[in-house]
């Protein structure tokens, strides 16, 4: 457990409308991912960081800007949100230096109205 | 496009049975391979982690590894119903430099063990 929290945990916002969704860890890990999960097309990756100020785009970035000013935080935002990315978003970190493996969130429930 | 394919199930095992689930990858530079359990409605929980060919054993767990194949599999002993969960597999390339770290995930398998 990679000490990691997804705020907010449920959010409803409507079509149009900013949303920015936050992923905290305390174990200093250098690399983070945002996934979203959706029945039939499982965990697909979104954006991730491999260090501050340091982020590059995954599979299915479109529609989706990510940030992160400091080790512990990495946010998402959809900067207009549309009813195709009412999804569960799961944040993940992993630190190269101790293992190759990726630890979860509890995930953040959105629905886009 | 690096491609993992599981058997979306459900599997149904009796309860002290073993359930064996099975995953292909399609990028022969693959490197790392993880099983993931995930709950309903929860967060995927990270079980087993395997990188070279051959078993890896964990209490009920063993991962099992065939590069020349292409092919992973998790075998859980003695099924209970607290094992009833989707089973991720989870492949990535971290030993070949890529240096993105990235796991491409299969869709899960749905386990269910019944008592």
């Amino acid at each position: 457990d990679a000490g990691i929290t997804q705020s907010p945990r449920h959010k409803v916002t409507e079509t149009g409308t900013p949303v920015t969704l936050r992923c905290h860890q305390t174990e200093n890990h250098r690399y983070m991912y945002w996934y979203r999960q959706d029945p039939g097309h499982g965990l697909r990756l979104i954006h991730y960081s491999y260090g501050v100020k340091d982020t590059d785009k995954g599979e299915v970035s479109d529609g989706y800007s990510v940030s992160r000013s400091k080790t512990e935080d990495f946010l998402l935002t959809l900067e207009s949100a549309t009813s195709s990315q009412t999804s569960v978003y799961f944040c993940a970190t992993f630190e190269e230096a101790t293992s190759y493996e990726q630890y979860f969130g509890p995930g953040t429930r959105l629905t886009v109205t | 496009q690096k491609e993992v394919e599981q058997n979306s199930g459900p599997l149904s095992v009796p309860e002290g049975a073993i359930a064996s689930l099975n995953c292909t990858y399609s990028d022969r530079g693959s490197q790392s391979f993880f099983w993931y359990r995930q709950y309903s409605g929860k967060s995927p929980e990270l079980i087993m982690s395997i990188y070279s060919n051959g078993d890896k054993e964990d209490g009920r767990f063993t991962a099992q590894l065939n590069k020349a194949s292409q092919y992973v599999s998790l075998l859980i002993r003695d099924s209970q119903p607290s094992d009833s969960a989707t089973y991720l597999c989870a492949v990535n390339d971290a030993y070949s430099g890529a240096g993105s770290y990235q796991l491409t995930f299969g869709k899960g398998t749905k386990l269910s063990v019944i008592p």
